[in-house]
């Protein structure tokens, strides 16, 4: 049973334009989100975390938004540049639930394509 | 700044070969992961460590086994290759430190089983 989806295998944007990922969980312990960017041949890298006690956060052109009642998280990326082009996972643990393992399970992934 | 190493990038192996793969990360980071990554599937946790000879079993766990004899190390093992064992292996380390939990990955090894 999936904890973690991301519905959508793949999204075009255009340069210049918002990108919106969703991601939606199953698992009411889950407390502590994250989101990974991956390019071909290489492990995915951090982009951007939320603790469940808040309902946004923002990094630059990257911001992610908790809806809890809906257990519901998105990543807005604006403006979006053709280097963001990747495979963008969404992640969750039960970080402060006392399960203190720090664990995360991981969405299917979406592909990203910015056309210049 | 966080680097976890592997030991090989690409790596084509026959069929019932014993295969290891080698992780190693230079933080000083309690806890070390294995994933394999397929298409379609997303990151699957195969085995993961929060300590030094430990060792806990993930969602795919079956025809792997690991060990982690040292802090920066820690090596999955496929005993018997298989067809099906063709993926994306991706090693990851995060340490315990409150705010700074994240997983850090490596660089990945493709691993073709013929």
């Amino acid at each position: 049973d999936q904890q973690v989806k991301q519905n959508s295998p793949s999204l075009s944007v255009q340069e210049g334009r918002i990108s919106i990922l969703n991601c939606d969980y199953t698992n009411s312990m889950f407390d502590y989100f994250l989101w990974y960017k991956k390019y071909p041949a290489e492990g995915p890298t951090f982009l951007i975390s939320i603790s469940s006690i808040k309902d946004k956060n923002e990094d630059g052109r990257f911001t992610v938004f908790l809806n809890k009642s809906a257990k519901h998280l998105s990543l807005h990326i604006v403006p979006s540049q053709p280097g963001d082009s990747a495979v963008y996972f969404c992640a969750a643990s039960a970080r402060y639930s006392g399960a203190g393992s720090y664990q995360l399970t991981f969405g299917k992934g979406t592909k990203l394509s910015v056309i210049p | 700044d966080v680097k976890v190493t592997q030991s090989s990038r690409y790596l084509v192996k026959r069929t019932g070969e014993k295969v290891f793969l080698e992780c190693v990360q230079d933080m000083d980071h309690e806890n070390m992961f294995w994933y394999r990554q397929d298409p379609g599937l997303g990151l699957r946790l195969i085995y993961f460590s929060y300590d030094v000879k430990m060792k806990e079993k993930g969602d795919i766990p079956e025809g792997y086994s690991v060990s982690r004899e040292k802090k920066e190390r820690f090596s999955l093992i496929l005993e018997s290759a298989s067809t099906n064992q063709t993926s994306m292996y991706l090693c990851a380390s995060s340490t315990q430190t409150s705010g700074r939990d994240w997983q850090f990955f490596g660089p990945g090894t493709r691993l073709t089983v013929l």
